[in-house]
């Protein structure tokens, strides 16, 4: 199993759409959850942390579900420039100790907003 | 301030030739990371530094391939006898420690002809 998985993908959406992409990590102790934005030959950028309790930015609000280890992002009201790909990070936490440890990337999932 | 730096922004090198890729990151941040990301993928894990030592460099794909931080700061990415297949963009990132929020280089387009 991977580490960290994301829905494949494309999602083609008209402007105006919600939109929820959804993420699922194989490491129990992990406890640092992010969704990175990247486009087209970019590099990625910190969209938002996601917390146990949820958080909301604007029109995006991520969620998080340690039992069923579980993150998801919500898009309301897709704007032309959200399209992009977007990448769900988690800490792979060490054997050590679960609050350090490197950051490993889902695959991305591609969001085209279509006027 | 500064962000992350890396270069050379783009390298060719021929097939069987030694490279080194350089990553300044930002100023105090103790850990770094190095990925690797194919066109369509998302970055690829392959070693994570906290200060000066290696915290984890199990992402490493054999032993052509070895990465240095000798003053926790600076890190350069070596690849021995680069084949066709190290054709990728090479991303750094740091974070003020680790696991937390991390700014990424503009990468290094690497190309093996």
């Amino acid at each position: 199993r991977k580490e960290v998985e994301q829905d494949p993908g494309p999602f083609n959406v008209p402007e105006g759409a919600t939109v929820a992409f959804n993420c699922t990590y194989s490491n129990s102790a992990s406890q640092s959850f992010f969704w990175y934005r990247q486009d087209c030959r970019k590099e990625p950028k910190l969209l938002m942390s996601v917390y146990s309790s949820g958080n909301e930015d604007g029109r995006f609000t991520a969620q998080l579900n340690r039992a069923s280890q579980y993150i998801s992002l919500l898009i309301r009201d897709s704007k032309l420039s959200d399209s992009a790909t977007y990448l769900c990070v988690v800490n792979l936490a060490l054997n050590y100790g679960g609050s350090q440890g490197n950051l490993i990337f889902g695959k991305g999932t591609k969001l085209s907003v279509k006027p | 301030g500064a962000g992350v730096s890396q270069t050379p922004s783009n390298k060719v090198t021929e097939k069987g030739k030694y490279v080194e890729l350089r990553c300044d990151p930002i100023s105090g941040h103790t850990a770094l990371y190095w990925y690797r990301q194919s066109l369509g993928q998302g970055p690829e894990f392959l070693i994570y530094f906290q200060g000066t030592g290696a915290a984890d460099d199990s992402g490493l794909p054999n032993d052509r391939f070895f990465a240095v931080r000798p003053e926790g700061s600076v890190s350069t990415l070596k690849i021995q006898r680069t084949e066709r297949g190290d054709s990728a963009v090479y991303l750094c990132a740091s974070s003020l420690k680790g696991a937390d929020e991390a700014f990424f280089g503009q990468g290094t387009r690497l190309t093996v002809v």
